[in-house]
């Protein structure tokens, strides 16, 4: 099994609309799960961590976490032609560590 | 000022030549590590050193060897390149401050072994 999986996509949505992000990760021991946005050609840029169960809202991003379904999620309201990026998820990889697994990223694309 | 930078940004080099990385933080962060990211764009950890001293050495080929002289610096030697190894490497730094520890990357290097 995969250590964090999310789908490649390409994940369409219209300006305006609301663009949701799953993850998946596999290990039960993993405390700390964030959101990174990589623009094509450029570094990964830390948008949203969350540790505990529940929502997480920053701006127009709102980050989700279940630990017992092993679920990390992040929405995006109003998506713009600029949030057009990939959004990789990022699971520390046990329960002392600080290293961190990222999933393959999903590829979102806004449309005008 | 950079915090993360990373030498040089690109590096095109031909199959079996030597090559070395640098990476620098100016944060003041404990941990630093390389990342891969192949053509699909999939990062993957290589390295970990906290302090100067290894953490975390993934299945990488003893071909590629991590030096860090003081924990401002992480650099990344590889030894007889092959096409493979085509790639772009990010240096990334991090610290422990009560539950956060989220990365900051370097710009990354992007390697082309002809």
């Amino acid at each position: 099994q995969k250590e964090v999986e999310q789908n490649s996509g390409p994940l369409s949505v219209p300006e305006g609309a609301i663009a949701s992000l799953n993850c998946t990760y596999s290990d039960r021991g993993s405390q700390s799960f964030f959101w990174y946005r990589q623009y094509s050609g450029k570094s990964p840029e830390l948008i949203m961590s969350i540790y505990s169960n529940g929502d997480k809202e920053d701006g127009r991003f709102t980050a989700q976490l279940n630990k017992a379904s092993q679920y990390v999620s992040l929405l995006i309201r109003d998506s713009q032609p600029s949030d057009s990026a990939t959004y990789l998820c990022a699971v520390n990889k046990n329960q002392a560590g600080t290293a961190l697994i990222f999933g393959k990223g999903t590829t979102l694309s806004v449309s005008s | 000022d950079t915090a993360v930078s990373q030498t040089p940004k690109y590096l095109v080099t031909q199959m079996g030549n030597d090559k070395s990385i640098k990476c620098e933080q100016n944060l003041g962060h404990d941990t630093m590590y390389w990342y891969k990211q192949d053509s699909k764009k999939f990062l993957k950890i290589m390295f970990s050193y906290n302090n100067k001293e290894l953490i975390i050495n993934e299945t990488v080929p003893n071909r590629f060897s991590p030096k860090s002289p003081d924990k401002a610096h992480l650099n990344l030697h590889i030894n007889s390149l092959e096409l493979g190894d085509s790639a772009v490497y990010f240096c990334a730094s991090s610290q422990m401050t009560g539950e956060y520890y989220g990365y900051t990357f370097g710009s990354g290097t992007r390697l082309t072994v002809v």
